[in-house]
């Protein structure tokens, strides 16, 4: 069974660069049907979608937080990242790390979620 | 950009069947996708490709897509139903994931 897991400071300082990890436990990163995304929640509001990126280095990402998001990942350790430069408290939300199903471009699986607070 | 528009809430008395809608230009022509998310938790799938349930999914889940409008149904609504649900697309002209803004369903 598939498993993913967010790892990560769960507060960061205004202006400062949000730096998240999705570790991938029983499948491979490597697969070549899947991308590996990145999509947050404020409290209480609904889904946003940051970026999706596949083994290979192809990325997609959402146009209204490109200029500040880079999204990478480590075969090796079967892991991929998240940072997103110069944080404010818009940017505070639960982030959750996913598998995007490149056939049917839909999100299969999702880590539990990490509350990231942005606050001095 | 495109945009796909949910209703805020949806409610519904326990045995009845809810609606959730899901509207954008001409999403008849994409591939719709549905998660439920419950207080706490990650999204669940529980509606791919317009009308195809993911294993685990009760029948009493369905769903259409024709025009305008995607549709999300449940038949013989149980409490446990009741959650946010969020539509999806993949917007090929901009490549980008597009999540609408979710329906909350409360069973009465």
């Amino acid at each position: 069974q598939l498993q993913l897991q967010e790892s990560g400071p769960g507060l960061v300082k205004p202006s400062e660069t949000l730096s998240l990890t999705c570790t991938v436990s029983g499948g491979s990163i490597s697969s070549n049907s899947y991308y590996w995304g990145w999509i947050r929640q404020p409290p209480g509001k609904g889904l946003e979608w940051i970026g999706s990126m596949f083994h290979t280095g192809n990325t997609y990402y959402n146009s209204s937080l490109k200029s500040r998001v880079t999204i990478s990942v480590n075969t090796s350790k079967n892991q991929f990242s998240l940072k997103l430069s110069s944080v404010t408290a818009a940017d505070t939300a639960v982030y959750y790390c996913a598998r995007l199903y490149s056939s049917a471009w839909l999100f299969d699986y999702w880590g539990q979620g990490t509350l990231v607070t942005v606050s001095s | 950009s495109y945009v796909l528009t949910q209703p805020p809430s949806v409610s519904v008395a326990p045995g009845q069947t809810a609606r959730m809608s899901c509207g954008g230009s001409n999403i008849g022509g994409k591939n719709v996708h549905w998660y439920q998310q419950k207080p706490g938790q990650a999204p669940v799938l529980v509606m791919f490709h317009d009308s195809d349930r993911p294993s685990g999914i009760p029948e009493r889940f369905s769903g259409s897509n024709f025009g305008n409008t995607a549709t999300l149904t449940i038949s013989r609504v149980e409490a446990g139903d009741e959650a946010d649900y969020y539509c999806q697309v993949w917007h090929t002209d901009t490549d980008h994931v597009v999540f609408g803004g979710g329906t909350k369903l409360t069973v009465l």
